[in-house]
């Protein structure tokens, strides 16, 4: 099966400061990656992905980078806010698989 | 758009007792997922569907069921309930999958359902 984990369960930070969200995988195959936002009691939220014939993507205040040698992957959160604070998921996509693979999440916690 | 709607919110089984947890998207995505999330844990694939008449197994089908009649809706069937099974549920649909485009292939999550068998 596949093995995608994060380094640290948790992680806090102050408000205004950068967040950097770590992602450690397993399969070097795997072609598609996407990180998920969950808010307490609520579903997964899309926020960005990357495919892995790249290595740097950007969105609004996030950006993720995607390191294949070392087969890691970071959500960068610029200028974090309070409502960012939130479990954090990647998911990998084997093109052998049928499915997306999610890690077990990182809990962050901005403090005001 | 209401998008990803679920019903029950919440739900307390006793074991051998059967129910299905209805999900209904209204954004005629072609694929339709079911997940379970234990606590502290990622999602896990239960069945998947790419469209009405279509379904198929993903990481954890076992003690599950699904059909998809339609493109709205994608039930999820226990028919005997076990305390293994206590889990928060989550179904999602997409457009697309792995088209390579995130606008398609992005999948939208319903609230939840949470799920208790004691």
């Amino acid at each position: 099966g596949e093995s995608v984990g994060l380094h640290l369960p948790t992680l806090s930070v102050q408000e205004g400061d950068n967040s950097i969200i770590n992602c450690a995988y397993s399969n070097s195959a795997s072609d598609y990656f996407i990180w998920y936002k969950q808010e307490s009691g609520k579903g997964p939220q899309f926020i960005i992905d990357i495919r892995s014939n790249m290595d740097k993507r950007q969105g609004q205040r996030v950006t993720v980078l995607l390191n294949k040698t070392v087969k890691h992957l970071s959500l960068q959160i610029a200028a974090t806010q309070p409502g960012d604070s939130a479990v954090y998921f990647c998911a990998e996509n084997n093109p052998g698989a049928n499915n997306l693979f999610f890690g077990t999440g990182t809990r962050l916690t901005v403090i005001p | 758009n209401a998008g990803v709607t679920q019903t029950p919110k919440f739900r307390i089984l006793k074991i051998g007792q059967s129910m299905t947890l209805q999900c209904t998207q209204d954004m005629n995505h072609n694929y339709m997922y079911w997940y379970r999330q234990d606590p502290g844990m990622g999602l896990k694939l239960i069945y998947y569907s790419v469209g009405a008449g279509i379904t198929d197994k993903g990481e954890v089908p076992n003690g599950y069921n699904v059909s998809r009649s339609t493109t709205e809706d994608f039930p999820l069937r226990l028919e005997l309930a076990a305390p293994s099974q206590t889990s928060v549920y989550f179904c999602a649909s997409s457009y697309s999958r792995l088209a390579g485009d995130p606008s398609t292939d992005t999948q939208y999550f319903g609230p939840g359902t949470r799920l208790t068998v004691l």
